[in-house]
This record gives structure tokens, sequence and C-alpha cells, in this order.
């Protein structure tokens, strides 16, 4: 199916434990981009890739890896998560740098215990 | 002070109402404004971009006021599936990023 897809759609992890966030897009768009929701915060940027082997930190990089090995693939690594890593967490693609507008994933709800 | 900010609202209208948000930003170099919706529990969505000279698409009318620094989302006849939370959007040139406000919540009363 043609679209943005993340995985998993829910998560609970270990504080400590490492876990990654999966996200896939169809469109062969150029940049991807992980944002953080969190209640009074809004969607933060947390990395963005323009292209393949290409990544920038965004406004709350730290605690995350990510990697862009190939252009339809995206994930996100928490190496040592932490309770204020508990948050839902949004992949977006784009043919430009967010000029033309994103489109979302449906989410990934993360709870560190 | 935030770079972009919204009134939380929440704003209950009567169906067939009509309602106003703004979103005022910080920056006055920005130049690209969106509005996007976000159901309870979903992914935010593209609602539309908002132009210098103002633009519309049916029911809603979006409008930039570069001196006050505020964008604007109007709905008209407003419907039950209206209620979402929306979100402003605006650039930021410096590191070149798009900053999102809070979002204002709105619920459409039958």
């Amino acid at each position: 199916d043609a679209g943005i897809t993340q995985s998993p759609r829910y998560k609970i992890t270990e504080t400590g434990r490492q876990v990654t966030l999966m996200c896939h897009q169809t469109w062969s768009h150029s940049y991807m981009f992980w944002y953080r929701q969190d209640l009074g915060h809004g969607l933060r940027l947390i990395y963005y890739s323009a292209a393949a082997d290409i990544t920038d930190k965004g406004e709350v990089p730290d605690g995350y890896v990510v990697s862009r090995s190939k252009t339809e693939n995206f994930p996100l690594t928490l190496e040592s998560a932490t309770r204020s890593q508990t948050s839902v967490y949004f992949c977006a693609s784009s043919e430009s740098k967010g000029y033309s507008g994103y489109t979302f994933g449906s989410g990934t709800r993360l709870t560190v215990v | 002070r935030k770079e972009v900010e919204q009134d939380p609202g929440p704003f209950n209208v009567p169906e067939g109402a009509t309602v106003a948000f703004n979103c005022t930003y910080s920056n006055s170099a920005s130049q690209s404004f969106f509005w996007y919706r976000q159901d309870c529990r979903k992914e935010p969505k593209l609602l539309m971009s908002v132009y210098s000279s103002g633009n519309e698409d049916g029911r809603f009318t979006a409008q930039l006021n570069r001196a006050s620094q505020y964008i604007s989302l109007l709905i008209r006849d407003s419907k039950l599936s209206d209620s979402a939370t929306y979100l402003c959007v605006v650039n930021i040139p410096t590191g070149n990023q798009f900053y999102f406000g809070t979002g204002t919540s709105l619920t459409v009363i039958p």
C-alpha cells in the first residue's frame, strides 16, 4: 500500500532498554522527519533526513539515534530509554523540507516504565 | 518566548457557527505557514497552506498578518465533523525548520 507506515503502533519498554521505532514510506520522498508530541509542547522535531545517508538534528535530539541507509526507511532508536521519552512519536515525509507540507504516519505510542 | 503560540481553547461552538483561531509567531522572517488538523489520537493532516494574500478552501479561510505576526483560520458554517485540534505551523528561517503550535481544540456541538 502506498503511504507512510510506522511500527509498532504501541510499545511499552523498561528504562535503560534500547528500542527502535520503524518508519517506511513508498513515495520516494527525499525528506523524512521524526517528531515527538507531548502535552503542552506540541510537535517537536527530533531528527530529519534530506536523503539517504544524510541526517541532521532537530530541536530535541538528545538520547536518540537515526539512520537512513535506504530512501524509504528512517528508523529512530532510543539507545537507553528514559521515562521522559514516554511520548507519541510521528514520522513524516515530504517532497521538500516541509514547504509542500508533511504527510505523517499514524504514530507510535511509546511508554517507558 | 515560544516560536509559535496558539490559544489552546477549547472552543465549543454550535453547528452552523463561524469560529476563528489565531496563531502568533515570533520570527518576522518566517515565510511559510500552514494549518493542520489533528483528530483525537490520530496523526496531523495538512488542512491548508496560508498565502500572503489570504486563501479559501470551501468553508475554510486562512489569512496572514505580517505586521502583527499572526495567521488565522476562519471556519464558516461549522459541522460536527470539524471537531478536532487545529495546529498552526510556521517555518523559522534560522536553521530552516518548521515549528508547530500546541494546537487549538474545537468542539462543534449539535
